[in-house]
């Protein structure tokens, strides 16, 4: 079985300061990893994955994850962040063998201060 | 292209009482799932369709909950009776033929809450 654990539920930052949302999981087989995103009133939105190849992903609004095999972690960061990027973040894994799941964790809510 | 589509986005219904939740995938779209979010927790899978056929529905809380995708197309789940604890949000997802999880795309989901 899978798990993922997000060990903030809230993350405040001010604006224009960084910010890293942590993301630990539990396999017993190899996984696909996602950072899925939900913004005020929206649905969820795919921001990132690690497939294969080189452990540091990128989004397209500067967000980057970086895949630790050792410390099963998935850490979410972004160097500076806009008041745009108040949302809940979603760390999620899938197992290579049966992919028709998504495991989510509990979700980190990033809210940014002016 | 129409994304995922969800109706309704928010429903509020009495203990004991039936509501069907609709979802409509991106055209073309073979794989189906519906997840579920309760009170703030983790998003749970639920079910997950191969066009019309059920190919894996182990995340379904009990045998109040009813998933159908006639047709192939549009998908529907229907929770009948609601108890309290069916409080939540339902997303609805697809994805194309042989990208399974890695391309799924999620609709805005539907609010239900459980009075």
């Amino acid at each position: 079985a899978q798990s993922v654990t997000q060990l903030d539920s809230q993350v405040p930052v001010f604006e224009e300061a960084p910010v890293e949302l942590r993301c630990n999981y539990s396999s017993s087989v190899s996984v696909y990893l996602f950072w899925y995103v939900q913004y005020p009133n929206q649905g969820l939105q795919l921001l990132l994955k690690y497939l294969s190849g080189s452990t540091l992903v990128k989004s397209i609004n500067g967000f980057e994850a970086e895949f630790n095999k050792s410390q099963t972690s998935f850490h979410l960061r972004k160097p500076s962040v806009h008041i745009s990027d108040t949302a809940e973040y979603f760390c999620a894994v899938s197992p290579y063998s049966s992919a028709s799941k998504i495991i989510f964790g509990s979700g980190t809510r990033l809210s940014i201060r002016p | 292209e129409a994304g995922v589509t969800q109706f309704p986005s928010h429903s509020v219904i009495e203990k004991g009482q039936t509501v069907t939740l609709r979802c409509d995938p991106i055209s073309g779209h073979d794989n189906l799932y519906w997840y579920r979010r309760v009170m703030g927790k983790e998003i749970k899978f639920l079910l997950h369709f191969v066009k019309e056929s059920k190919q894996d529905e182990s995340g379904m809380p009990n045998n109040r909950f009813l998933a159908e995708r006639t047709g192939g197309t549009y998908s529907t789940l229907k929770v009948q009776p609601a108890e309290l604890e069916d409080s939540g949000v339902y997303f609805c997802a697809s994805s194309p033929v042989g990208r399974l999880n890695t391309e799924a795309f999620f609709g805005q989901g539907t609010r239900l809450t459980v009075v």
